[in-house]
């Protein structure tokens, strides 16, 4: 059972571009976090945000998490090459334990 | 290097022999998570353990996968009487005591042939 949903699957833009992936549950989790994975690697780290409508700015991403705590979305502006990767967001806490629900993930494709 | 460090980074085995993925965790994390990727699927939990217990093992296959993490040296997953659905990527992750933000490992891919 896919606890998280992840939109869209795939994008692709050109270089200059803004996007928004978002990502949605029913479930409530007490923090979420969001990776971005390159082929052949482990999932990174870039934020995690646990506050109700906390709103988190890392450069050009732009992290927020909805006032329920049951969904978040990652806006980029002006996209890059360098931009391109998996995006998955991760659920944690609120009946979970210390584990991580995944997203299935945004598979994002910036062409210069 | 302070990172999750998993090896090895790909591990070929024909169908019924043993395969055994470590991972050692970052400098003072003692929470380990065992994660499989699947092609075009996202990470889905295995494991979770902490030295020399298992916490919760709900995503764990009941029969021929087991982990551990001893007291010294790196947690162990071990697939045993491989088949060729057990390909994947499987990724380790650690934590601080009380933290569930996890910082993972660079994979270990599994081809079994």
């Amino acid at each position: 059972t896919q606890l998280l949903e992840q939109s869209p699957q795939f994008l692709s833009i050109q270089e200059g571009e803004n996007l928004t992936v978002y990502c949605n549950s029913s479930s409530v989790f007490s923090s979420l976090q969001w990776y971005r994975q390159e082929p052949g690697e482990g999932p990174v780290l870039l934020v995690t945000v646990v506050t109700g409508g906390e709103v988190k700015k890392l450069k050009r991403l732009t992290f927020q998490f909805g006032d329920a705590r049951k969904d978040s979305s990652l806006h980029i502006t002006a996209a890059q090459p360098g931009d391109t990767g998996l995006y998955l967001c991760a659920g944690a806490g609120r009946g979970y334990g210390n584990k991580l629900v995944f997203g299935a993930g945004t598979i994002l494709r910036v062409k210069s | 290097n302070a990172g999750v460090m998993q090896n090895p980074r790909h591990l070929v085995r024909r169908r019924g022999q043993e395969a055994r993925l470590r991972c050692s965790p970052m400098k003072g994390h003692s929470h380990v998570y065992w994660y499989r990727q699947l092609p075009e699927e996202g990470l889905k939990f295995m494991v979770y353990l902490q030295k020399e217990n298992i916490i919760d093992e709900s995503g764990m296959p009941k029969e021929r996968f087991s982990a551990e993490f001893p007291k010294e040296g790196p947690s162990i997953l071990r697939i045993q009487q491989v088949v060729r659905g057990d390909s994947a990527a499987y990724f380790c992750a650690s934590s601080s005591a009380g933290n569930t933000e996890a910082f993972f490992g660079q994979g270990t891919r599994l081809t079994v042939v």
